[in-house]
């Protein structure tokens, strides 16, 4: 039972334009979002997170955006560099402290000069 | 300096063989996981200890056990490999309560024959 599905397995942006990311989760319980980013051959590394009490949640060039009654989130790059070139992990935890994360398969996004 | 580091990166291996995967992190914390991403990518918790304690323990077959001899270390011993196995298995730290600070390792990709 996949609970945090990312649709698009991929994206392609031009540099300095918008890059947006989406995630989609079907288990209510889920109350705390997080977003990973991970480069090849390397673990994934935290980017940034939202607790159910925000609607958005803003840093630098990242922002979150979460709407509870669609059971979505997304996460915004303005502007889009190519360093931003990697695969990008939604993730859920339910009960914030609770120390399990359930993953979504990724997006890899890419970043056209 | 590494701050979650895992040996080896590659692992190849034959059906039926034991290995061991080990996991060290420098970074103080007192939580460490163990995560398989499979095939279709999925990154699914295996296993939690926090002080050397087991707190999250997934449905994972009992051919895998996992084994913390201090709280910097998180070794995973697979005993009867299958070829099902086959996967990267990231190991990750974090202080308790705050998983949003959960820190991964590069991962290590196990080839099972």
């Amino acid at each position: 039972d996949q609970q945090v599905k990312q649709n698009s397995p991929s994206l392609s942006v031009q540099e300095g334009r918008i890059s947006i990311l989406n995630c989609d989760y079907t288990n209510s319980m889920f109350d705390y979002f997080l977003w990973y980013k991970k480069y090849p051959a390397e673990g994934p590394t935290f980017l940034i997170s939202i607790s159910s009490i925000k609607d958005k949640n803003e840093d630098g060039r990242f922002t979150v955006f979460l709407n509870k009654s669609a059971k979505h989130l997304s996460l915004h790059i303005v502007p889009s560099q190519p360093g931003d070139s990697a695969v990008y992990f939604c993730a859920a935890a339910a009960n914030f402290g609770n120390e399990k994360l359930t993953f979504g398969t990724g997006t890899r996004l890419t970043i056209i000069p | 300096d590494t701050a979650v580091s895992q040996t080896p990166k590659y692992l190849v291996t034959q059906m039926g063989n034991d290995k061991s995967i080990k996991c060290e992190q420098n970074l103080g914390h007192d939580t460490m996981y163990w995560y398989k991403q499979d095939s279709k990518k999925f990154l699914k918790i295996m296993f939690s200890y926090n002080n050397k304690e087991l707190i999250i323990n997934e449905t994972v077959p009992n051919r895998f056990s996992p084994k913390s001899p201090d709280k910097a270390h998180l070794n995973l011993h697979i005993n009867s490999l299958e070829l099902g196995d086959s996967a990267v298995y990231f190991c990750a730290s974090s202080h308790l309560g705050t998983l949003y600070t959960q820190y991964f390792g590069p991962g290590t990709r196990l080839t099972v024959l």
